[in-house]
C-alpha cells in the first residue's frame, strides 16, 4: 500500500448519516491530503494538512471536516451537510517535490 | 481558463501503438510536471516525473515538458492491453498543492 492505508474499502452511508474515512501512514510525513474522485470530474481537493493540529480547506471543502490530531492519522468524516457525498474518496501523503502517494480509496455510496 | 486542460479521451489504440498524452497549463510558475496511471477503483499512482523543462525517459514511457507552449506529454511506446488505464497529470509550483488534470482514459486491445 505504499505506506498509505485507508479504510473501509467499501462505505454505505444512510441519508443524514456522518460517516469517518480513515487514513493512516506509517512513513513520518508532514502533508496529508483528501481529494474527492467523481466520473469526468477529475481529483478535487477537500482538505489538506502541512502540519499536526492544522489543516485548510481545499477547493470543495463545504460538508466535510478533518482533524490531525497526530502526524500519522488524518481522518475525513462526510457531514449530513454535503449533499451528494456518493463518490471515490482519497487521501494522499506529500512526497515534498516528488508529488503524492496515494491510498487506495474509500468509495463511498448514499442508501 | 481552466489551470490545467486535458482530454478525457477515451482513447483507444491497438496493442504495440505509440501512444501520444497530452496536457496544456496556464500558470507559467509550474516548475514540477507528473504523470499518475490509475487503474479503475484504484488510486493514481505516480509513473513520471520531471522538473522544468525538457524531456524523461523511463523504459517505454517518456514525458516531454515545452514550458514554452506551456504543453506536457506522455508517450508510451509498444503500448500494451495492461497500459489500459487512466493517465493524470499533475502540476505544481512547489509552492502550492497539486494541481491535476481531469485525465485521459486509454484502452490498449489486444
Amino acid at each position: 500500500d505504499g505506506g498509505i492505508t485507508q479504510s473501509p474499502k467499501y462505505l454505505f452511508r444512510k441519508e443524514g448519516q456522518n460517516v469517518t474515512l480513515s487514513c493512516e501512514q506509517n512513513l513520518n510525513h508532514d502533508a496529508m491530503y483528501w481529494y474527492r474522485q467523481d466520473p469526468g470530474q477529475g481529483l478535487r481537493l477537500i482538505y489538506y494538512s502541512q502540519i499536526v493540529n492544522d489543516f485548510q480547506k481545499g477547493d470543495i471543502a463545504e460538508g466535510y471536516s478533518v482533524s490531525r490530531e497526530k502526524k500519522e492519522s488524518f481522518p475525513l468524516t462526510v457531514t449530513s451537510a454535503q449533499k451528494n457525498p456518493t463518490a471515490f474518496y482519497l487521501c494522499a501523503r506529500g512526497e515534498g517535490d516528488y508529488g503524492y502517494t496515494f491510498g487506495s480509496g474509500t468509495r463511498l455510496t448514499v442508501v | 481558463q481552466k489551470e490545467v486542460e486535458q482530454d478525457p479521451g477515451p482513447l483507444s489504440v491497438p496493442e504495440g501503438a505509440i501512444v501520444s498524452l497530452n496536457c496544456t497549463y496556464s500558470n507559467s510558475a509550474f516548475q514540477y510536471f507528473m504523470w499518475y496511471r490509475q487503474y479503475s477503483r484504484k488510486g493514481p499512482e505516480l509513473l513520471m516525473y520531471t522538473y522544468s523543462s525538457g524531456n524523461k525517459e523511463d523504459g517505454r514511457f517518456t514525458a516531454q515538458v515545452d514550458k514554452s507552449s506551456k504543453y506536457i506529454s506522455l508517450f508510451i511506446r509498444d503500448s500494451q492491453p495492461s497500459d489500459s488505464a487512466t493517465y493524470l497529470c499533475a502540476i505544481t509550483s512547489g509552492y502550492s498543492t497539486l494541481t491535476f488534470g481531469k485525465g485521459t482514459m486509454l484502452l490498449v486491445s489486444p
